[in-house]
């Protein structure tokens, strides 16, 4: 079955606390991608990855910092969390009409 | 102005009616168009994929492109209370980077 998972679902943590949220998919996909979801803005994409050892910012990279060390796992970092980074997050994996999303990761920085 | 613009709704239809849902765009280089479905607590998944102007129909779902008035919509069909849900459209002029609407809530009411 065709999945992306994402790690932890539920995150509550204090401003400048490093913090990794994982991503996993399973389908082979050399795309793969990060977005925040806020009302009123939609989705966001946060960074990109074309293949391993590639990355690139998207629209809102502020604040973030991601890894593509190997095919299946694209993680996001954030070194130093602020109140404003709380939000909706979701990995992406694969393009056009082979893109998933994960199920999300809804983090309250305090 | 946002690159896409989609109104937040929330739009209430009783179930058996038709809807309607809309995004404008300002990008002329825009090819590809989709409409995502995203139920609460769940990450978007992909409902219609189109590829430059006209219309493509799957089941009760029909996806219509203007390009020359910069205009798609989302027609379903004999709604049902399991449409319930965000719906979010998005395009990229590539395949790759996508940008979202901020989402419509349609509630559809037995």
């Amino acid at each position: 079955e065709a999945q992306v998972t994402q790690n932890p679902r539920y995150l509550i943590t204090v401003t400048g606390k490093k913090l990794t949220v994982t991503c996993s998919q399973n389908m082979n996909h050399e795309y793969m991608s990060w977005y925040r979801q806020d009302p009123g803005l939609g989705l966001r994409q946060i960074y990109y990855s074309m293949n391993v050892e590639v990355t690139d910012k998207g629209d809102v990279p502020e604040g973030y910092k991601v890894s593509r060390k190997e095919k299946r796992n694209f993680p996001l970092i954030l070194e130093s969390p602020s109140p404003n980074q709380t939000s909706l997050y979701f990995c992406a994996s694969g393009v056009g009409e082979t893109q998933y999303f994960g199920p999300g990761t809804r983090l309250l920085v305090l | 102005q946002k690159e896409v613009e989609q109104d937040p709704g929330p739009l209430s239809v009783p179930e058996g009616a038709i809807v309607s849902l809309n995004c404008t765009y300002s990008n002329s280089a825009f090819q590809y168009f989709m409409w995502y479905r995203q139920y609460s607590r769940k990450g978007p998944e992909l409902l219609m994929y189109t590829y430059s102007s006209g219309n493509k129909e799957d089941g009760r779902f029909t996806a219509q492109v203007d390009k020359s008035s910069k205009y798609i919509s989302l027609f379903i069909r004999d709604s049902q209370p399991s449409d319930s849900a965000t719906y979010l459209c998005a395009m990229s002029v590539g395949a790759q980077k996508l940008v979202f609407g901020q989402g419509t809530r349609l509630t559809i009411n037995p």
